[in-house]
């Protein structure tokens, strides 16, 4: 059972926008920054988002993220094939004192 | 460019211990934290230890505390990863990863399986 709550899985068309949500807590969404990391299947996860809705560099600006409360999401606009992995969300957990992870979302395009 | 590549990974029966390595390039290896972040089969992430850059400061996740230890060796770009008394439910592949609390960069992992 994984701190944070996100859908199994998710789908949509290439040229679609898609939204991945993650639900925490207090201990940690609320207070915390936000990180997402796409893992296409097979290979390691990468980063994909910090500080809630910041991109590194290279990633197109198709992926954004954001929260509100104790939850968070990540948009996907214009839906390209390569887009098709699994996403994980992740924050500080102030109670557990460490990073916590969402169970992940499948994304099928 | 940044590259991080871990080894010792295998196959060992419940109570048993491995020591797993990574080796970095591409970066300055002592001004970052390091991280170790395990998936289990078909399962998600989890976090299991890091260290500081000094490695003066190590953590750890509470289902491996007291059984896995964290080290590193700045003068061979070194993350170690020593595990004790292994479970069944160890059985992951471990991600060496820059930084903590978040993992900017992660090597392609060792898989470590535990089984009788």
């Amino acid at each position: 059972q994984s701190v944070l709550t996100q859908p199994p899985s998710a789908s949509g068309t290439p040229g679609q926008k898609v939204t991945i949500s993650c639900s925490g807590s207090s201990s940690n969404i609320r207070d915390n920054g936000v990180y997402w990391y796409q893992q296409v299947p097979g290979t390691a996860p990468t980063l994909l988002i910090h500080g809630t809705n910041q991109r590194p560099s290279g990633v197109p600006d198709r992926f954004s993220g954001s929260k509100s409360g104790t939850s968070a999401s990540l948009a996907i606009n214009g839906l390209q094939s390569e887009d098709e992995a699994d996403y994980y969300c992740s924050a500080w957990d102030a109670s557990l004192n460490g990073p916590v992870f969402g169970g992940g979302t499948k994304l099928t395009v | 460019e940044v590259q991080l590549l871990e080894s010792g990974g295998g196959l060992v029966q419940p109570g048993e211990s491995l020591r797993l390595s990574c080796v970095v390039s591409g970066f300055t290896f002592g001004n970052y934290a390091m991280s170790w972040v395990r998936q289990a089969p078909g399962k998600g992430l989890e976090w299991v230890s890091s260290i500081s850059g000094s490695g003066r400061n190590t953590y750890y996740a509470g289902s491996v505390k007291g059984r896995f230890t964290v080290t590193r060796d700045n003068s061979k770009n070194t993350l170690y990863l020593q595990m004790n008394s292994l479970r069944v439910a160890d059985s992951a592949i471990y991600y060496c990863a820059q930084n903590y609390p978040m993992f900017d960069y992660w090597g392609q992992g060792t898989l470590v399986t535990v089984s009788s």
